[in-house]
C-alpha cells in the first residue's frame, strides 16, 4: 500500500550545525504533510505542517520543504541544540483518507552532540 | 489542561485480560483519533471519530478492539482478551475539524500484556 518513509533512521550533529532530516512518500494524492517530534516517554509533538500548494514553509529554527515532483519532503533545523535530540516523523494525508487519517513514516533519530 | 490527556499513563496487564484507555480530546476539537506505537516503530492508524457520527473502524488491528466516544468528548479503547502482541503505546490525538487540520496528540497509555 501507500506508505511514507525515511531516508536515515539516525541522524547524529554537531550542536550548533544545520540539521536536515529527509522523508519520501509514494502516494501523488497526498495534499497535506505534518513534521511531529517524539521525545522519549512522550507523544508526538507537532513542529510544522505544509499543504501541497506551497513548496516551503518556515518556523521558528525550521524550515519545511516539499518537492511534489519527486514525492519529497524535509525538515531543516537551524542551530541545532541538544534539546532537538529526538525521533522525527513526517505523517501525510490524503484527500481519499479516512477521516484525515495521517500515515505516518517510521522516523528518523536526531543526536545532537555537544 | 488545554493539551489531550490520556489515562492510565502506564497498564500492565496479564494475557486474557481486558483493558481500558481512556482520551480526553482538546476542548472543543470535534475529531478524535487513535494509533498505536510499537516498540521503535511508527505509528499505526486504528480508529477515527467525527462528532457524533459512527467512528471509522478500519484500522482496528481485530474484533477484539473497539472504540466509543460519549457525548462527542470523552473516548474509551478497549482490548478485550489481551495478547502479548498488543503490547504497545496508544496514543490519542484530536484535531479541530477533520480534513487538513494538525492533529494534536497526548503522552499516551503504555500497555504492557505479561
Amino acid at each position: 500500500g501507500e506508505s511514507v518513509g525515511l531516508h536515515l533512521p539516525t541522524l547524529s550533529v554537531q550542536e550548533g550545525d544545520n540539521s536536515i532530516i529527509n522523508c519520501a512518500y509514494s502516494n501523488s494524492a497526498s495534499d497535506y504533510f505534518i513534521w511531529y517530534k517524539q521525545e522519549s516517554g512522550k507523544g508526538p509533538q507537532f513542529i510544522i505542517d505544509i499543504r501541497s500548494n506551497m513548496d516551503k514553509r518556515q518556523g521558528q529554527r525550521v524550515t519545511v520543504l516539499l518537492n511534489k515532483t519527486v514525492k519529497h519532503l524535509s525538515l531543516q533545523i537551524a542551530a541545532t541544540q541538544p534539546g532537538d535530540s529526538a525521533v522525527y516523523f513526517c505523517a501525510e494525508t490524503a484527500p481519499l483518507n479516512a477521516g484525515n487519517m495521517l500515515t505516518f513514516g517510521g522516523g528518523t533519530r536526531l543526536m545532537v552532540k555537544p | 489542561g488545554a493539551g489531550v490527556s490520556q489515562s492510565p499513563s502506564n497498564k500492565v496487564t496479564e494475557k486474557g485480560k481486558d483493558v481500558e484507555l481512556r482520551c480526553d480530546p482538546i476542548s472543543g476539537h470535534t475529531a478524535l483519533y487513535w494509533y498505536r506505537q510499537s516498540l521503535g516503530q511508527g505509528l499505526e492508524f486504528l480508529i477515527y471519530f467525527q462528532g457524533n457520527s459512527a467512528p471509522d473502524k478500519s484500522g482496528l488491528p481485530s474484533d477484539r478492539f473497539s472504540a466509543e466516544r460519549t457525548g462527542g468528548s470523552v473516548s474509551t479503547l478497549t482490548i478485550q482478551r489481551t495478547q502479548q502482541e498488543d503490547s504497545a503505546v496508544y496514543l490519542c490525538a484530536s484535531s479541530p475539524r477533520q480534513y487538513q487540520e494538525t492533529q494534536y496528540f497526548g503522552p499516551g497509555t503504555r500497555l504492557l500484556v505479561l
